[in-house]
């Protein structure tokens, strides 16, 4: 089945620089990546996705990149801030209609003063 | 706005124990699911529900049933808790059954089994 790497763990940068969290996927079927938040103590939301007719979308100081030749996708956090800091789970849903997400392991993201 | 609730907030349980989690969300949403999440391994769906009385088996539902009894409500049954199992169970809903649309998660139920 589908399965989706996140290759940092962890993830620390300095306040005011840009951070860039990578995921790999398996499944070439995969059409939605969304990414969730989850700061400390508290649950899950979510804050951007991406589908796969397109390769960048952004709202506001997030980005997302989606590169479906290389199973690819990425979400940079722009100008980052304190507020920032959390752990940061990309997803991929292997099949638009079934309503399953397929979660990375997290990457946790620290911002440095 | 709406809210998930699950409860407990916390669960102790003994070896081979039924335990019972609960979730109520108030968005009338269609689609519910309930994910473990275990430390470094991100979270992994264990059952989802479509509408009411439909149950989808996800990844990890060996161990687990599910039952989702009215629209607003999915509840989840751990068969035999398992000694010195810890996890957070996370319930969530969305508006519809397609994995296009933004699941929002309740505050979770930590289980330990002691």
């Amino acid at each position: 089945g589908e399965k989706v790497e996140q290759h940092e763990s962890t993830l620390s940068v300095r306040e005011g620089d840009s951070a860039v969290i990578n995921c790999t996927y398996t499944d070439t079927a995969s059409s939605y990546f969304p990414w969730y938040k989850q700061e400390a103590g508290k649950s899950l939301h979510f804050v951007i996705d991406i589908r796969s007719n397109v390769d960048r979308k952004q709202s506001q100081r997030l980005i997302v990149l989606l590169d479906k030749k290389a199973k690819r996708f990425s979400l940079h956090i722009t100008a980052t801030q304190p507020e920032d800091s959390a752990i940061y789970f990309c997803a991929a849903s292997m099949d638009y209609n079934q309503g399953k997400l397929i979660f990375g392991q997290g990457t946790k993201l620290s911002i440095k003063p | 706005g709406g809210i998930i609730t699950q409860t407990p907030k916390f669960l102790i349980g003994q070896e081979g124990q039924k335990l019972t989690l609960k979730c109520q969300q108030n968005f009338n949403h269609d689609t519910m699911y309930w994910y473990r999440q275990d430390s470094g391994k991100g979270l992994r769906l264990i059952y989802y529900s479509i509408t009411e009385n439909d149950l989808q088996k996800g990844d990890l539902s060996e161990g687990y049933d599910a039952s989702r009894e009215k629209k607003s409500s999915f509840s989840l049954t751990v068969t035999s808790a398992q000694k010195n199992e810890m996890a957070v169970f996370l319930c969530a809903s969305s508006i519809g059954g397609t994995g296009g649309d933004e699941q929002y998660f309740g505050p979770g139920t930590r289980l330990t089994v002691l």
